[in-house]
């Protein structure tokens, strides 16, 4: 079983669309957690930290439930320009300072 | 924010020769560095930690030996795929953690990556 699960997709939605996308983890001595984006053949960019309480950061919504071991992000007013793959990353914060990543759900919004 | 470059940004080379990857931070000190590989339609995957002045520590199924790593200043890391052959065929990218020096925080910044073709 991976560390990090996450929906590959495609997620395919208009301009315009809400989109969620979920993310589970198994190591429950995980302490940090983050959504990362990543463009083709780019390098995966921070998109946002995520926190207990859960944030928000302009349509980009993220939450997480450390009981069910769950992380998700919420795309309201998707763009043409976040289409993308979703990375969900998970830091163990041992002295290791490992970032474990998902294998990343992708994201098409059509006009 | 940190910047992490990475030299070269593609490189094709013939099967049976080493090339070397280079990895700096630019404007902090990062006193661990980590290099990953990702294949086509795959996430990354962690390859191997790095720290100045010390040993690199490879993940499980890496060959330390054919992935050599040298981390000789806090600025700089070089990844060394020795004697490459079609399937080490990748995009390599390493990240910079700043340990909290330089106002940077505990963040891992990555750089660009080296898309590497062995032909």
């Amino acid at each position: 079983r991976k560390e990090v699960e996450q929906d590959p997709g495609p997620f395919n939605v208009p301009e315009g669309a809400t989109v969620a996308f979920n993310c589970t983890y198994s190591n429950s001595a995980s302490q940090s957690f983050f959504w990362y984006r990543q463009d083709c053949r780019k390098e995966p960019k921070l998109l946002m930290s995520v926190y207990s309480s859960g944030n928000e950061d302009g349509r980009f919504t993220a939450q997480l439930n450390r009981a069910s071991q769950y992380i998700s992000l919420l795309i309201r007013d998707s763009k043409l320009s976040d289409s993308a793959t979703y990375l969900c990353v998970v830091n163990r914060m041992d002295s290791s300072y490992k970032l474990i990543f998902g294998s990343g759900t992708r994201l098409l919004v059509r006009p | 924010g940190a910047v992490v470059s990475q030299h070269p940004s593609r490189v094709i080379c013939k099967s049976g020769t080493s090339v070397k990857i280079e990895c700096r931070s630019l404007d902090f000190q990062a006193t661990t560095m980590f290099w990953y590989r990702q294949f086509p339609k795959q996430s990354l995957m962690l390859m191997a930690t790095s720290n100045e002045g010390s040993k690199a520590t490879y993940e499980q199924g890496v060959e330390k030996d054919k992935f050599l790593i040298n981390h000789a200043s806090l600025t700089l890391s070089t990844l060394t795929v020795t004697s490459a052959h079609p399937e080490d065929s990748s995009f390599y990218i390493c990240s910079a953690r700043s340990g909290g020096s330089g106002g940077k925080g505990d963040t891992q910044y990555f750089g660009p990556g080296t898309r590497l073709t062995v032909l």
